[in-house]
């Protein structure tokens, strides 16, 4: 059974914090790993990615993949309260063309 | 450009009652995809459509859901026969290229 795993499941720090957010994955037919941020019901697409060891990076976030270890880190750097959110990380199923999301993380950062 | 736009946004209905929620894709995206996400949980796959079929229905949790796509476009998500574990948000996300899924901003569905 296709599993993706994210830890934590929830994580509190102050602004100005950095965090990392874990993404672990079991599935067949691996084809990219996404990530999104969920404020309130859409799920905003954050980075995609393919290759292993290719840091994506956009502002003060940045992703980067393993795919012998089979999983993705996000890096948060300079944490604002914008930040708070659920971030949740999915495998694209090759062929399939579905996504297999995990938990997701709840961030939530203090002023 | 326009995003991914969904309706209703909420809807309330009574158990056995048959429900529709639409989707309204990104212009010129040819893949389409419902979720849902109950509370607590993470997002569980329903459909996929690629123009107007279906080549997976995998996810459908039982045959009294259904949906279909016309026109290469709108997609209609049908629950027949409500009951209250079907209570959720389904969510609606298009693709361009089958890979960067965009999602839109959800229905959320309580049945009474």
């Amino acid at each position: 059974e296709d599993k993706v795993v994210q830890s934590p499941l929830s994580l509190v720090v102050h602004e100005g914090d950095t965090v990392t957010l874990n993404c672990s994955y079991e599935v067949t037919n691996f084809r990219s790993l996404l990530w999104y941020k969920q404020e309130k019901k859409a799920p905003t697409f954050l980075f995609m990615l393919t290759s292993s060891g290719i840091e994506k990076k956009s502002g003060r976030l940045s992703s980067i993949l393993d795919k012998k270890e089979l999983f993705s880190i996000l890096n948060i750097t300079a944490t604002q309260t914008g930040d708070s959110a659920v971030y949740l990380c999915a495998a694209l199923i090759q062929g399939a063309q579905k996504l297999v999301f995990g938990q997701g993380t709840r961030l939530t950062i203090n002023p | 450009g326009a995003g991914v736009s969904q309706s209703p946004s909420n809807k309330v209905t009574e158990k056995g009652k048959d429900v529709e929620l639409r989707c309204d894709p990104i212009s010129g995206h040819t893949a389409l995809y419902w979720y849902r996400q109950s509370l607590g949980q993470g997002l569980e796959f329903l459909i996929y459509f690629q123009g107007n079929s279906a080549p997976d229905k995998s996810g459908l949790p039982s045959d009294r859901f259904s949906a279909e796509r016309t026109g290469g476009s709108v997609s209609t998500l049908t629950i027949q026969r409500t009951q209250q574990e079907d209570s959720a948000v389904y969510l609606c996300a298009s693709s361009l290229d089958g890979y960067e899924q965009y999602f839109g901003p959800g229905t959320r569905l309580t049945v009474t």
